[in-house]
């Protein structure tokens, strides 16, 4: 129950492409919900975060939509562009971003040139 | 956001060593994380750290093994103990910072041979 899938693994786009990736969750108590970039030696870097009480979040090119009944929770990146090649992770915790965070497995992103 | 930074950034040792890892932050933080990425891997929540209180290791992490200290708000340490190779992994803390969201430092990448 204190699974969160993640799909995609892996994901290639072309420059200029719009990169959707998706997470599900089981544990309806879980109230925070970021998406993490990493660089190849890098820590994650928090991107965007959620909480269920919204549908959608946008910052910038990137957009995290929601649905609550359905459990699950998505990334999407506009305008795609190389330098957002990296591995992104969901994530989610509940009490907020006060507690500790349960991942998902990664989806490694490729932007083609 | 929060701006962590941990020492060492790297390291290779050798099975049966300890190697202690040491975190620290540059505002006052009531928890701090340890996670464990295995290559190629997503993030395991190794343990929580309060200050002033023991440490709550997560199933599958023992003290023996992975002692931490919390001597203030600012500052922790995790000890990987007696090394084999498949303690090879990037550890990272992380906190909450001042706003929404957790931040994670930059990791220690730990190669045991």
């Amino acid at each position: 129950q204190q699974q969160v899938k993640q799909s995609p693994q892996s994901l290639i786009v072309q420059k200029g492409g719009i990169s959707i990736i998706n997470c599900a969750y089981e544990n309806t108590a879980f109230d925070y919900f970021p998406w993490y970039q990493q660089f190849p030696g890098k820590g994650p870097a928090l991107l965007i975060a959620i909480r269920p009480d919204v549908s959608e979040k946008k910052e910038g090119r990137f957009t995290i939509s929601f649905n609550k009944s359905a459990k699950q929770f998505s990334l999407h990146i506009m305008d795609s562009q190389p330098g957002d090649s990296a591995t992104y992770f969901c994530a989610a915790s509940t009490g907020g971003s006060a507690r500790q965070l349960t991942f998902g497995s990664g989806t490694q992103l490729t932007v083609l040139p | 956001s929060a701006v962590i930074s941990q020492k060492p950034s790297r390291d290779i040792c050798q099975r049966g060593t300890s190697l202690t890892i040491q975190c620290q932050v540059d505002s006052q933080v009531t928890m701090m994380f340890w996670y464990r990425q295995q290559p190629g891997q997503s993030l395991t929540l190794i343990a929580t750290a309060n200050q002033g209180s023991e440490a709550t290791y997560e199933s599958g992490f023992v003290i023996d093994k992975f002692p931490i200290s919390r001597p203030n708000l600012t500052f922790s340490t995790l000890t990987v103990s007696n090394m084999s190779p498949e303690d090879s992994s990037i550890y990272l803390c992380s906190v909450r910072g001042p706003s929404f969201g957790q931040y994670f430092g930059p990791g220690t990448r730990l190669t045991v041979t």
